[in-house]
């Protein structure tokens, strides 16, 4: 399971975009990455997933280079609802079961 | 989408007593479910695989027999703590991968507050 890295804590303001990127200079090639997104107190939600090039969702998207070794989630417009947690995970999703293994996560705050 | 349920939500017990906390998958079957602790300000630390019909699979560092692990049905996997001790204070999270469109998903319970007075 690759290792990841992204920014310990980021504050961004009410309506900002926000991109926070994960380095993973190890991912496999059947690796996926996911991100997941988690309040106090609650267990981690998924927000999105992909393997290449660009994904996009309601609520963000992912953003990938040819090369995989990083990624970029991007926040659109964010609100105060959306300070929380942010995980970057790499992992396959098949042979894997579904075991992950969290990194230390992206605390964002969003102020007014 | 699918659901993972936990309970309790928060449970307070005695040093030296053990809790039990179980794990559902309300809508969907896992052969496979997966056991979290987060301590404050921590990231989510993998524990264990629970594997239904077999012994589960514990995380390096994890103690087995402290922390009893049961798959009893494809719906339901429990987490015992033993003889429990004010530093097993933490979070407990759950989860449970479905497939789905977009390959195996990993869907999360809500967590149980366990504090250890």
């Amino acid at each position: 399971l690759a290792k990841t890295t992204q920014p310990i804590s980021m504050d961004s303001y009410e309506g900002q975009e926000v991109n926070i990127t994960c380095s993973h200079n190890n991912i496999a090639t059947n690796d996926y990455i996911t991100w997941y997104q988690q309040f106090p107190s609650q267990g981690p939600r998924f927000i999105i997933q992909g393997y290449k090039t660009k994904v996009t969702n309601e609520v963000a998207s992912l953003f990938i280079p040819a090369d995989r070794k990083s990624s970029t989630l991007s926040l659109p417009r964010v609100s105060l609802s959306d300070t929380a947690v942010y995980y970057c995970l790499v992992g396959d999703r098949g042979n894997q079961g579904g075991k992950l293994i969290f990194g230390q996560g992206t605390e964002l705050s969003v102020k007014p | 989408g699918a659901v993972v349920s936990q309970h309790p939500s928060w449970v307070i017990c005695k040093s030296g007593t053990s809790v039990k906390i179980e794990c559902r998958s309300l809508d969907f079957q896992a052969t496979t479910m997966f056991w979290y602790r987060q301590f404050p300000k921590q990231s989510l630390m993998l524990m264990a695989t629970s594997n239904e019909g077999s012994k589960a699979t514990y995380e390096q560092g994890v103690e087995k027999d402290k922390f009893l692990i049961n798959h009893a049905s494809l719906t339901l996997s429990t987490l015992t703590v033993t003889s429990a001790h004010p530093e097993d204070s933490s979070f407990y999270i759950c989860s449970a991968p479905n497939g789905g469109t977009r390959g195996i998903e990993q869907y999360f319970g809500p967590g149980t507050r366990l504090t250890v007075t």
